[in-house]
């Protein structure tokens, strides 16, 4: 049980924002929280990761609500290339802070 | 940038048969991973390594499955008889630290079919 809840799929014109939402009501303590995203049958990439603060780097910025509940990733300019399965993730204490990945949001960037 | 890699890239074996698939982790990282993917299934952890130990593992991961680290750079799934429901995506990553705090890169997979 991935513990997180992401819609199933979206879209998002090329050059635009992509903006990817992400919940995790049970989120406490020291928990980060994660972005991967597959491409294809590729390796899981990691994207970004934050506890409270919000992030940004290279490839997207990170938002995370002051509770912590939830979380969205932002992808500023999505390119055809960002078309994959990006996935939400919680490092949980009481699993080990493995890394349990959910179904994903299937994100389709188009022309 | 560095990077893990895996190999081989696809491996078919023989039901019963003993499998060893094989990652070179990242030069400075301390913790390794397996996972896996059943196709048109979600990625599954499978079990997580450091300092010569098994850390945690999954249910998935019974006595069929095994990991080494046999030297300074390789680490190492084995599978002792394979079942034709072991074909998947064989994913590895390593992190620098343990916990929540530090990233884990995944490898690009290898691809396990069984018949």
């Amino acid at each position: 049980d991935a513990k997180t809840t992401q819609p199933t799929s979206m879209d998002c014109a090329e050059g635009r924002a992509a903006n990817l939402p992400c919940n995790h009501s049970t989120i406490s303590g020291n928990e980060y929280v994660y972005w991967y995203r597959q491409i294809h049958s590729q390796g899981p990439q990691y994207i970004i990761h934050g506890l409270k603060n919000n992030e940004t780097n290279e490839m997207a910025s990170l938002i995370i609500t002051e509770d912590r509940k939830s979380s969205t990733l932002i992808l500023p300019h999505a390119t055809l290339r960002d078309t994959a399965v990006y996935y939400c993730i919680v490092r949980y204490r009481d699993s080990g802070y493995a890394l349990n990945f959910g179904k994903g949001t299937s994100l389709l960037v188009t022309p | 940038e560095p990077e893990v890699t895996q190999t081989p890239s696809h491996q078919v074996t023989q039901m019963g048969q003993e499998v060893i698939l094989r990652c070179v982790p990242i030069s400075n990282h301390l913790y390794f991973y397996w996972y896996r993917q059943i196709l048109g299934q979600k990625v599954e952890f499978l079990v997580s390594f450091y300092n010569n130990e098994i850390s945690e593992k999954s249910e998935i991961f019974d006595d069929q499955f095994s990991v080494e680290r046999p030297d300074g750079s390789n680490f190492t799934l084995k599978i002792r008889s394979t079942k034709l429901e072991d074909s998947a995506m064989y994913f590895c990553a390593s992190s620098e630290e343990g916990g929540s705090v530090t990233e884990a890169f995944f490898g690009q997979g290898t691809r396990l079919t069984v018949v």
